[in-house]
């Protein structure tokens, strides 16, 4: 099965601030990548699709990159909405399509 | 608009039995890969199972391959998880989530509210 690896586990900023979320697959996925948020007590939201693609309604301070092995989520100008996990998953393989192991974003 | 509700979660006792639902409207179910999704108390996603739009194919986790079964009722708008030989570490709260139409490589979109799974004794 593919490996995702997410990094960092744990990060703590400030409103304002640029956030990079790295997604590392352990073998290539093309850009069969999504990424996800989830608050606590609700189901996870899709956030980006395509490793670049931003699924409808969702804001365009939220932007993707990346491909092959490595991926990252960029959101530009973090907003209190924005304290979550967030989750990478991998669409490239039918065989089992893992997730991340999250990265929770909290307020400092 | 799209909604799934997932329901049938509840407490059961290790090697018992459980099966859930997941009623689907607001789209052509028949249409759309469908699959589960878990969460264990306090930890991340762990993907479950899919299942193609005309059940030609299905994909289980290691974790579950042999013990649960996914089946889908499109005249129904229903999608089923049959979980048997439940074991403690199945504990979870079960998420069911729309693929795509004829693929899943645009993600899950959307998730249900998920229903809460615990087995002990």
């Amino acid at each position: 099965d593919i490996q995702l690896t997410q990094s960092p586990s744990f990060l703590s900023a400030s409103v304002g601030d640029r956030v990079t979320i790295t997604c590392r697959a352990s073998q290539g996925i093309s850009t069969y990548l999504a990424w996800y948020q989830q608050k606590p007590g609700k189901a996870p939201k899709l956030l980006i699709y395509g490793a670049s693609t931003l699924q409808s309604g969702v804001p365009s301070r939220f932007s993707g990159s990346g491909s092959g092995t490595e991926f990252t989520l960029t959101i530009s100008s973090l907003q209190p909405e924005d304290f979550a996990t967030y989750y990478c998953q991998q669409l490239n393989s039918y065989l089992a399509l893992t997730f991340g192991g999250g990265t929770k974003v909290e307020i400092k | 608009q799209v909604q799934l509700v997932e329901s049938g979660g509840g407490l059961v006792k290790p090697g018992g039995s459980l099966r859930l639902s997941c009623a689907a409207s607001g789209f052509t179910f028949s249409d759309y890969y469908m699959s589960w999704i878990r969460q264990a108390p306090g930890k991340g996603l762990e993907w479950v199972s899919y299942i193609s739009s005309s059940t030609t194919t299905i994909y289980y986790a290691d974790s579950v391959k042999g013990r649960f079964t996914l089946s889908r009722d499109n005249a129904k708008n229903s999608l089923y998880l049959q979980m048997n030989s439940l074991r403690a570490e199945d504990t979870a709260v079960y998420y069911c989530a729309r693929g795509n139409r004829g693929t899943l490589v645009q993600g899950l979109h959307p998730w249900g509210q998920g229903t809460l799974v615990t087995v002990s004794s």
